[in-house]
């Protein structure tokens, strides 16, 4: 069974940089897609953008380039960082994978990461 | 980028009754890059349907997905007490390549 667990600080200042890992474990990622899916406090899904085990990102066009994402095979790990953050970035952060670029959706997900953005 | 609108808002409805969930493209694209799933409070989504009609593992029966053009259709088809949650829809586009979700439809108990 795979499964997806995210981990970072809770708590970020305004300005800063939002870090995030996920863990995967029951599977490997090096194969499919892994993307970071977020959703502010009583509000809908947003994807952030995704890493193909090959390296190749994209991202949603409306965080400009403030988002990285990286991927360690060797680990099991992807990670995201989000620069200059404010509150509208407070939010659950989720990890999810993507078995079959966007024809199957999002099987697994973690069970998400709240990130509040604070001083 | 294609916007995905869900009707209605909040839906109330008594177990055993039927679901009819609906989402809305901007824009026509390939049913095969869409997908439906369910969020119950403190959790994380839980995929029901890919491919606007293909039920995901241990889903049960009673959920089924259609699509027409640029209109997609989430059927429950009598609920059960564990079905009231929020539903949202969801596309993959290729260019660019992003995924958008729509804003959730509420299933409440009536």
């Amino acid at each position: 069974q795979v499964q997806l667990q995210e981990s970072g600080p809770g708590l970020v200042q305004p300005s800063g940089t939002l870090s995030l890992t996920c863990t995967v474990s029951g599977g490997s990622t090096s194969s499919y897609h892994w993307s970071w899916i977020r959703q502010p406090p009583g509000k809908g899904l947003e994807w952030i953008g995704y890493i193909h085990y090959s390296g190749r990102t994209d991202h949603n066009p409306s965080l400009k380039s403030r988002v990285a994402i990286s991927i360690d095979t060797s680990n099991n790990q992807f990670s995201l960082k989000l620069t200059s953050v404010t509150a509208a970035d407070t939010a659950m952060y989720y990890c999810a994978r993507d078995p079959y670029s966007g024809a199957a959706g999002f099987d697994y997900w973690g069970q998400g990461a709240l990130v509040t953005v604070s001083s | 980028e294609i916007v995905l609108t869900q009707s209605p808002g909040t839906l109330s409805l008594s177990p055993g009754e039927r679901a009819t969930l609906s989402c809305r493209a901007s824009q026509i694209f390939s049913s095969s890059y869409f997908a439906w799933y369910q969020q119950k409070p403190g959790q994380a989504p839980r995929l029901l349907i890919f491919g606007a009609s293909n039920r995901a593992t241990g889903i049960p029966d009673r959920f089924s997905g259609s699509a027409s053009g640029t209109d997609f259709t989430l059927t429950i088809s009598r609920l059960e007490p564990e079905d009231f949650a929020v539903y949202y829809c969801q596309q993959y586009g290729t260019s660019p390549p992003m995924y958008t979700f729509g804003q959730g439809t509420k299933l409440e108990i009536k």
